[in-house]
């Protein structure tokens, strides 16, 4: 199985300020056929199902906020807030979708400093 | 727009069956996959299997054993079956779509508790 592993498991960052969490894949979800890496975000608020936020390692959600965005490839990915906002509070996931089983990173929490 | 809905009982026994159900609407389940995933509460996400409506299915290893996914189209519903369920099992089970030009899960039902207790 691909191991998914994110750092900081939390980080607290002040209002407007940017935050990153990264995420990195025990082996590559980079598709050499067609240059495309199975790599998603998620973000998943208290009482709520996951909502996705990228696919495609950087291929923003229709409706997502441009301030969220992803990048990397092969084996390292991030997600960047470029200014967090109250409502971005929530833990953060990623996920590979390069084989089964799909699997997910432990998650990020982010909060407010 | 796709809804998905889960439904089923909260409380099951140990050692028992869990079923599970999972009705779309706005949508035919006949196109995209469709996923079972977990999260035992306070704790991440756990991908059980998927199935795309023609009966091609993938479980998690760990779980194959015990675990049956299926569609009924008369329906569009998606189901679950989890047997020999233990307090391990105990945990919001979602329903969830795979998107229509990639794999990852971009619609999710609101997700349903399932306690293991006698």
């Amino acid at each position: 199985d691909i191991v998914m592993t994110q750092s900081p498991d939390s980080l607290a960052v002040s209002l407007g300020e940017r935050a990153t969490i990264n995420c990195k894949s025990s082996q590559s979800v980079l598709y050499s056929s067609n240059n495309k890496n199975y790599l998603a975000w998620y973000q998943q608020k208290p009482g709520q199902p996951p909502k996705l936020l990228i696919y495609w390692a950087s291929i923003r959600e229709s409706g997502v906020p441009g301030r969220f965005s992803g990048s990397g490839s092969g084996t390292d990915f991030t997600l960047t807030i470029s200014s967090l906002q109250a409502a971005d509070v929530a833990v953060y996931f990623c996920q590979q979708y390069y084989t089964t089983p799909r699997t997910f990173g432990q998650g990020t929490k982010v909060e407010i400093k | 727009q796709v809804q998905l809905q889960e439904s089923g009982p909260g409380l099951v026994k140990p050692s028992e069956t869990l079923s599970l159900s999972c009705t779309v609407s706005g949508g035919d389940i006949r196109d995209n996959h469709w996923s079972w995933i977990r999260q035992p509460p306070g704790k991440g996400l756990e991908w059980i299997g998927n199935i795309y409506y023609r009966g091609s299915t993938k479980y998690k290893s760990s779980l194959q054993s015990r675990v049956i996914i299926s569609v009924d189209t008369s329906k569009n519903q998606l189901s679950l079956k989890m047997n020999s369920v233990t307090a391990a099992d105990a945990a919001v089970y979602y329903c969830a779509k795979s998107g229509d030009t990639h794999d990852a899960f971009d619609i999710w039902g609101q997700g349903t508790m399932v306690t293991v207790s006698s």
